[in-house]
């Protein structure tokens, strides 16, 4: 079954930018959507279809591809920035939902 | 403001059913542009999909649950439900109700999500 790879942790200091990285395999034909998730919360949808945000996202999140892999971007990070980012697909091979295992983001 | 909400027990036995459902208020169930989704998480651990649905009737389900799995939605309640069998304490997991933006696509807005743990 189709498998997204994502890096357990990434850390960055505040005002740094953070890219959070999303593997699979053929990535490139698939639309690829991005979540946060802070301590205790529910999952937020921060960038969607690759690179769109939804309404109230700051643009300091973005989102692109590249070959087998997708990437999110923050920029000018912030200390309410740190939350757990998965990535998700449609595998339209088997018509299933694909989550990656999840990035944890320190803003050290 | 579309607001899902997730209701159920909160504790369930071993080898029994698992029964969850989630009210959808703020916008229609009947959506022709979306989909009702099921995720969970485990304490600790990541996002796993179980199911969705469509209002007319289809359904996808995870291959690795399908055959525990049945999700259904009630119209008339503005609810959709998950019913998973047989469950042991790996089903241990905050469950969590979702839009979803057609079949396939990204989940927003999401439920707050439910604890079931499973022990005797």
């Amino acid at each position: 079954s189709y498998v997204l790879t994502q890096p357990p942790s990434v850390s960055v200091a505040p005002g740094q930018t953070a890219s959070i990285t999303c593997g699979g395999n053929n990535i490139g034909s698939k639309s690829v959507h991005w979540y946060h998730q802070k301590a205790g919360q529910a999952p937020v949808l921060v960038v969607y279809e690759d690179s769109d945000r939804p309404s109230g996202i700051p643009e300091r999140f973005s989102g692109s591809k590249s070959g087998n892999t997708a990437t999110l971007t923050i920029t000018r990070v912030e200390a309410g920035d740190e939350a757990d980012y998965y990535c998700q697909v449609w595998d339209s091979s088997n018509d299933h939902v694909i989550f990656g295992g999840g990035t944890k983001l320190t803003v050290i | 403001q579309l607001q899902l909400q997730e209701s159920g027990p909160g504790l369930v036995k071993p080898s029994e059913t698992l029964s969850l459902s989630c009210t959808v208020s703020g916008g229609s169930i009947s959506s022709f542009s979306h989909y009702w989704g099921w995720i969970r998480q485990p304490p600790g651990k990541g996002l796993e999909w179980i199911a969705s649905i469509y209002f007319g009737g289809t359904t996808y389900y995870s291959p690795s649950l399908k055959s525990r799995v049945t999700i259904s939605v009630d119209t008339s309640k503005s609810q959709f439900s998950l019913k998973l069998s047989s469950v042991t304490a790996a089903d241990t997991a905050v469950y969590y109700c979702a839009r979803q933006y057609s079949s396939g696509s990204r989940f927003d807005p999401w439920g707050q999500g439910t604890l079931v743990t499973v022990s005797s």
